[in-house]
């Protein structure tokens, strides 16, 4: 069965930095890109960052670019996303989600709020 | 690729029929996918290339359409069945996702 489990988020201040963190079991985790997605109740579900299997490629939104670094450790299953400079609105929660292209497996989530 | 869902809110009957709309705003072909998300839950995949149900989806869960329409039917709705639902298109870079139906309890 495949599972991913998220840890990290929180609350942090405008200009901060988190780091969100998805284990990965029940697949080979190397052989899949994996993505990152979040949600606000203004703007919806917006694809945020994905990476190759083997981590040699990375793809941003434009909102995030500069900004968040998403990478993976294969020998741990983990996937990660770094986020720095954080803006008010990148409030949401943020899913970790097998696939680049259709989600079928998702994290519970994490919700990042930005805020003074 | 901008998509675009209606109705926003759609209200039914257990029992009947609901049928939800997507439409993009640039042909997508069938690359399109549907998800339903309930409260406090991660949005759970139900259709892909526009037809296909993922793994475990009840039959009563139908997809249709090409290019820019889009339809997602649901023939005799059960109360798991109240919740949002998302298209999203998979064809052009980046994915982009509708801002979902709020399919409720008439």
């Amino acid at each position: 069965e495949v599972q991913l489990l998220q840890s990290g988020g929180g609350l942090v201040r405008p200009g901060g930095s988190l780091r969100l963190s998805c284990a990965a079991s029940g697949f080979t985790f190397s052989s899949d890109e994996m993505s990152w997605v979040r949600q606000t109740p203004g703007k919806g579900l917006e694809w945020v960052s994905s990476i190759s299997g083997s981590g040699g490629s990375t793809y941003y939104g434009d909102s995030v670019k500069g900004r968040f670094t998403i990478s993976r450790d294969n020998s741990k299953k983990t996937l990660h996303l770094q986020l720095d400079n954080l803006r008010v609105e990148d409030t949401a929660v943020y899913y970790c989600a097998k696939d680049m292209r259709k989600f079928e497996h998702w994290g519970q989530g994490n919700m990042v709020t930005v805020s003074s | 690729v901008v998509m675009t869902q209606s109705p926003a809110t759609l209200s039914v009957s257990p029992g009947e029929r609901a049928t939800l709309s997507c439409r993009a705003s640039q042909n997508i072909n069938e690359f399109l996918a549907w998800y339903q998300q309930k409260p406090g839950q991660a949005p759970r995949l139900l259709i892909y290339a526009a037809s296909t149900r993922a793994t475990g989806i009840p039959a009563r869960f139908s997809g249709s359409g090409f290019g820019t329409e889009f339809t997602l039917t649901i023939s005799s709705l059960q109360s798991a069945d109240f919740a949002v639902y998302y298209c999203q298109q998979y064809n052009n870079w980046p994915t982009t996702f509708g801002l979902g139906t709020n399919l409720e309890i008439k």
